[in-house]
């Protein structure tokens, strides 16, 4: 078991680019979180899949972000037309059920120059 | 909507110190976690506290799960420079009626301890 992985560690694009992440969840769990966080502050929630569905948005994912779970194994989020205001920390957890504790990747450090 | 409040939001300590961190909230939780986060990395669980009053002790760490379920505390005895980092507590919540169990982090508390 290798954990959460996430790819890339680090992402700098320009402004108005598209990028995406990639999530890769420990394999035996089938919740799925994503998460952001700006220096200082605790991870905000962006959005949940059980299994491949996507259950929950948070109202801070813009029509720009996308995530998807096609196979209800890796996850990937899309943010479309960057903005300066995206730049943070993207972090990905997963957990069995919703009892345990979060297991979460290294995050995807995104900047927007 | 909980309004969540961890407290000092910076605490910076010599070696050897003891040192408690606080998680406030007016809402009533199931149950709460805490994560200790490093520099560039992701958060690990440290505990989940389930029952008021509930105490539970991992080293040199204590915390403690107040017995209306609206707070917590992490308590840390002796401190050392490992112990650095971003130290979040995390309630869970229901949503909608429906537990998908999504977490609501605090701001966690900045603890820094000098060698």
């Amino acid at each position: 078991d290798t954990g959460v992985s996430q790819d890339p560690r680090h992402k700098i694009t320009k402004r108005g680019q598209n990028v995406t992440f990639r999530c890769d969840p420990i394999s035996e769990h089938n919740r799925l979180y994503w998460y952001r966080q700006t220096l200082g502050q605790g991870p905000e929630f962006l959005t949940y899949f059980q299994n491949e569905a996507q259950l929950e948005k948070s109202r801070l994912l813009s029509d720009r972000f996308s995530a998807e779970r096609p196979k209800g194994s890796f996850s990937t989020l899309e943010i479309q037309r960057t903005e300066q205001g995206d730049s943070a920390m993207y972090l990905c957890a997963s957990r069995k059920e919703n009892r345990d504790g979060y297991t979460f990747g290294s995050g995807t450090r995104l900047t927007v120059v | 909507t909980q309004l969540l409040e961890q407290s000092p939001q910076f605490l910076s300590i010599q070696e050897g110190e003891n040192l408690t961190v606080y998680c406030n909230s007016s809402s009533v939780f199931s149950s709460l976690q805490w994560y200790r986060q490093e520099p560039g990395e992701g958060p690990v669980l440290l505990v989940t506290v389930v029952t008021g009053g509930e105490v539970k002790k991992l080293k040199r760490l204590t915390f403690q799960f107040g017995d209306a379920r609206k707070d917590s505390s992490l308590h840390i005895t002796a401190a050392q420079p490992g112990d650095t980092g971003l130290y979040l507590c995390a309630p869970a919540s229901n949503a909608g009626g429906t537990s998908y169990g999504k977490l609501t982090f605090g701001q966690g508390t900045i603890l820094t301890v000098h060698p």
